[in-house]
């Protein structure tokens, strides 16, 4: 059974840089892609971007400017780093796998973390 | 980029009904489409994929279908589980969209 946990701290200071882990157990991270997902206190879920196992990657465009992903297999982790936040990155962060129960889904997500809230604030 | 248009924002309904949810893209994303179930505090929950394709594990009364770039999730015979916020999601082309939810509430 494929897990995924998120870790990193909880409260980032305005103007910082959010940094989140994801650690994968029970399964290999190779020839799937992996994704960063957020949802805000209340509201819906926002994806922020994905990279593959290889290490390529694709960044929604509103934040591409500031999210930076890495991958490390032999870890069996990938990254997140979202620069200069605001109190508007306040969010909880999951990261997720790629993939369904067919070898054909588009980018749908079936693993997910349990998800981390990063709290911007002084 | 594709927006996503979920209604109805909330629903009540009762132990035993049949709950209808639509989603309705704003261009063709063929049938590349998600449903989420999200409970408080909890992960998404993978549904449905494909637009009508019941991931592994999922209870059979949850069941999707698509017209054109309408998208509906439909829960058979509602169970005390069910009650959730559920999402769904445009699986066709970057950036990836959600819609913006419908909460399942006891009526």
């Amino acid at each position: 059974q494929v897990q995924l946990q998120e870790s990193g701290p909880g409260l980032v200071k305005p103007s910082e840089t959010l940094s989140l882990t994801c650690t994968v157990s029970g399964g290999s991270m190779r020839t799937f892609y992996w994704s960063w997902i957020r949802q805000p206190p209340g509201k819906g879920l926002e994806w922020i971007g994905y990279i593959y196992y290889s290490g390529s990657t694709n960044y929604s465009p509103p934040l591409r400017s500031r999210v930076t992903m890495s991958v490390d297999t032999s870890k069996n982790q990938f990254s997140l780093k979202l620069s200069s936040v605001t109190a508007a990155d306040t969010a909880v962060y999951f990261c997720a796998r790629h993939g369904c129960s067919s070898p054909d889904c588009g980018t749908t997500f079936d693993y997910w973390g349990q998800g981390k809230l990063v709290t911007v604030s002084s | 980029d594709i927006q996503m248009s979920q209604s109805p924002s909330s629903v009540s309904a009762s132990v035993g009904d049949r709950v209808t949810i639509t989603c309705r893209a704003s261009q063709g994303i063929n049938s590349w489409l998600a449903w989420y179930q999200q409970k408080p505090g909890k992960a998404p929950k993978l549904l449905i994929y494909g637009a009508s394709s019941l991931q592994s594990g999922v209870p059979s009364r949850f069941s999707g279908s698509r017209s054109g770039t309408d998208f509906t999730l439909t829960i058979s015979s509602l169970q005390p589980e069910d009650f959730a916020t559920y999402y769904c999601q445009q699986a066709n082309s970057f950036p990836y969209s959600f819609g913006q939810g419908t909460k399942v509430e006891i009526k």
